[in-house]
């Protein structure tokens, strides 16, 4: 099965600076990839996700990047601001929706003030 | 945007009893919902996957008579956790999908959690 490994594990920053979290994922089939932020008690949500056509996709702060052929895709967060502190989950699964998602372990993000 | 409910938030009761908990996808239907447990600082695992109008297909090593899941319309499932123990404390969370089998993918949208708290 899909193996997700992610790092890493906790990641502190200056408010303003750029955080970069990597993942790589071991089934060469997965071709979907979102990133979630969870807040504590709350559930995960959906902050970006690429498909594999795609090699990099951005919203406003927000890029993630994808290497099918190393099989890694990474998060990068510009400008962090404190209220981007929270713990964030890569995912890979074959197919958005009804297959189901493989994460990675987290990486709790500090911002700094 | 897609947006999913779980009820309730917490909840906290004695060894022995049954707890049900609702995962309602508001503003779209779901095909397919997702269960998971979280245990803190740790990542989600995946229990089961539940399909409206079949049975639910369980993970390895998830007892499918302990965690009894209902998909029984497309915008709700329920997850009932039968004759809960301490060890069966966890943070719960849904996941739904509106998509199934079509070309336009969709991705899973997650509920907020359900801490369940067993005394």
């Amino acid at each position: 099965g899909e193996n997700v490994e992610q790092h890493p594990s906790t990641l502190s920053v200056q408010e303003g600076d750029s955080a970069v979290i990597k993942c790589t994922y071991s089934d060469s089939a997965s071709n979907y990839f979102p990133w979630y932020k969870q807040e504590l008690g709350k559930g995960p949500q959906l902050i970006i996700d690429i498909r594999s056509n795609v090699g990099e996709k951005k919203d406003q702060r927000i890029a993630v990047t994808l290497n099918k052929t190393a099989k890694h895709f990474s998060l990068h967060i510009t400008e962090t601001q404190p209220e981007d502190s929270a713990v964030y989950f890569c995912a890979a699964s074959k197919k958005a929706g009804s297959y189901q998602l493989t994460f990675g372990k987290g990486t709790k993000l500090s911002v700094i003030p | 945007g897609a947006v999913v409910s779980q009820h309730p938030s917490r909840v906290i009761c004695k060894s022995g009893t049954s707890v049900k908990i609702e995962c309602r996808s508001l503003d779209f239907q779901a095909t397919t919902m997702f269960w998971y447990r979280q245990f803190p600082k740790k990542s989600l695992m995946l229990m089961a996957t539940s399909n409206e109008g079949s049975k639910a297909t369980y993970e390895q090593g998830v007892e499918k008579d302990k965690f009894l899941i209902n998909h029984a319309s497309l915008t709700l499932s329920t997850l009932t956790v039968t004759s809960a123990h301490p060890e069966d404390s966890s943070f719960y969370i849904c996941s739904a999908s509106r998509d199934y089998s079509g070309v336009n993918n969709q991705p899973q949208h997650f509920g907020d959690g359900t801490r369940l708290s067993i005394l």
